[in-house]
């Protein structure tokens, strides 16, 4: 069974401050996606990545995905209070269109 | 676009009652998926249809459960008999649904969600 584990669960920061959020599977994935979610609405993706060692750049969010292919990250730098919200990563599997969600990270950015 | 559309918003029923969620997928998109999210579990794909035919159902949790695409503008998700366990917010997606070799490339995106409770 594919699991995506990541970590924190929960992460409560001060407005400026860094923070970075991991995924980790023993599985390989052929894509890892990260999704943000807000109170009330569906998940709405912000970035794939697809490359082994791939690193993509959104603003003040950047994603790697790990050599491999079985992790990922994302690091907020000087995080704000709109960056509040559940983060979750999802794998993807070439040949399927399913998708594994993570279990989440939930994040509070405080002003 | 309007987006994925589900039905009702919020539901509130009593056990043993049956409940029927509603979606509408974007116009042009070949799958849909059905999802349970909850505080204990996270985020759990329970079905997902690609050309309206049921591809990988392995997460829907029991015979209690049921959906169908009759169509590919329209599909529901039926529980019946209800149960409190039940209770949870249900997510319908959809997405281009291409080809499969194209899995993990495409966007699945999200309706608002039915917020389920069972008393």
């Amino acid at each position: 069974t594919q699991l995506l584990e990541q970590s924190p669960q929960f992460l409560s920061i001060q407005e400026g401050e860094n923070l970075t959020v991991y995924c980790n599977s023993s599985s390989v994935f052929s894509s890892l996606q990260w999704y943000r979610q807000e109170p009330g609405e569906g998940p709405v993706l912000l970035v794939t990545v697809v490359t082994g060692g791939e690193v993509k750049k959104l603003k003040r969010l950047t994603f790697q995905f790990g050599d491999a292919r079985k992790d990922s990250s994302l690091h907020i730098t000087a995080a704000q209070p709109g960056d509040t919200g559940l983060y979750l990563c999802a794998g993807g599997t070439s040949g399927t269109y399913k998708y594994i969600f993570g279990t989440g990270t939930r994040l509070k950015v405080l002003a | 676009d309007a987006g994925v559309i589900q039905s009702p918003r919020h539901e509130v029923t009593e056990m043993g009652q049956e409940v029927t969620l509603r979606c509408k997928p974007i116009s042009g998109h070949n799958s849909l998926f059905w999802y349970r999210q909850t505080m204990m579990r996270g985020l759990e794909l329970l079905i997902y249809f690609n050309n309206n035919v049921p591809i990988d159902d392995s997460g829907m949790p029991e015979d209690r459960f049921s959906a169908k695409m009759p169509n590919a503008s329209f599909s529901t998700l039926k529980i019946q008999p209800s149960e409190p366990r039940d209770s949870a917010v249900y997510f319908c997606a959809s997405s281009l649904g291409l080809a499969p070799g194209r899995g993990g490339l495409e966007t699945q995106y999200f309706g608002p969600g039915t917020r389920l409770l069972v008393l």
